[in-house]
């Protein structure tokens, strides 16, 4: 069974706080997505990952930075985390296209900033 | 562009059926659908694809009009385990790779 899995499920932080949080996927899979999913607005992405070093903006990037060292780990980093960064943050793998594939899903990680 | 799903909400009693629908303002590639239950990751359901071929689910079915840009996901004789909140992804490009998912349809299904 493919496994995604994510530093911490819940979060608690400070404004201005520097944030890291990590994904780890078992899968070898070359994709890897930070998504943020807040209610009504559903499942947004921040950055996508296609290959170690390489990266995209998502529909989302401000305030956020990401890092690919290694193939399985993909962090998402708040610089100077805000109270508007409070959500939930999960992280997705899948293979490169094309065919599309399924995009795997990590538990999420809830992260609240006072 | 995000897709646009309705309902946004629908309630069901075991049995009944529903269809949930996608719809996208953008030519599309590829449509895929999740569910996710209430404090769960989002767990796929189906993919399908330009052109008319389908991957996924057994007991779940859904149809991809690509000249409407649009999918539904038919759930049919539903059962509790169906409960959830559904998203549809939508790719527009050929390479498979990026989702731009709907702000989802939460069903609950009622003994």
């Amino acid at each position: 069974d493919v496994k995604v899995t994510q530093s911490s499920r819940y979060l608690v932080k400070r404004t201005g706080e520097k944030v890291f949080l990590e994904c780890v996927q078992d899968m070898d899979h070359e994709n890897m997505f930070w998504y943020r999913q807040d209610p009504g607005l559903g499942l947004r992405l921040i950055y996508f990952s296609y290959d170690v070093k390489m990266k995209e903006k998502g529909d989302i990037p401000e305030g956020y930075s990401v890092s690919r060292e290694k193939k399985e780990r993909f962090s998402l980093i708040l610089e100077s985390a805000s109270t508007n960064q409070t959500s939930m943050y999960l992280c997705a793998s899948s293979f490169r296209g094309p065919p599309p594939d399924t995009q795997y899903f990590g538990p999420g990680t809830r992260l609240t900033v006072l | 562009q995000q897709p646009v799903q309705s309902p946004q909400a629908v309630i069901l009693r075991e049995g009944e059926d529903a269809v949930i629908n996608c719809s996208s303002s953008k030519a599309l590639y590829s449509v895929h659908w999740y569910r996710q239950k209430h404090g769960e990751a989002p767990v796929f359901l189906m993919i399908l694809l330009k052109g008319g071929e389908q991957k996924g689910h057994d007991k779940i079915s859904a149809s991809f009009n690509e000249k409407k840009q649009q999918s539904s996901l038919y759930l049919t004789a539903s059962q509790l385990s169906y409960s959830g909140t559904y998203f549809c992804g939508t790719e527009i490009g050929e390479y498979g790779n990026k989702l731009v998912f709907g702000a989802g349809t939460i069903l609950r299904v009622k003994s």
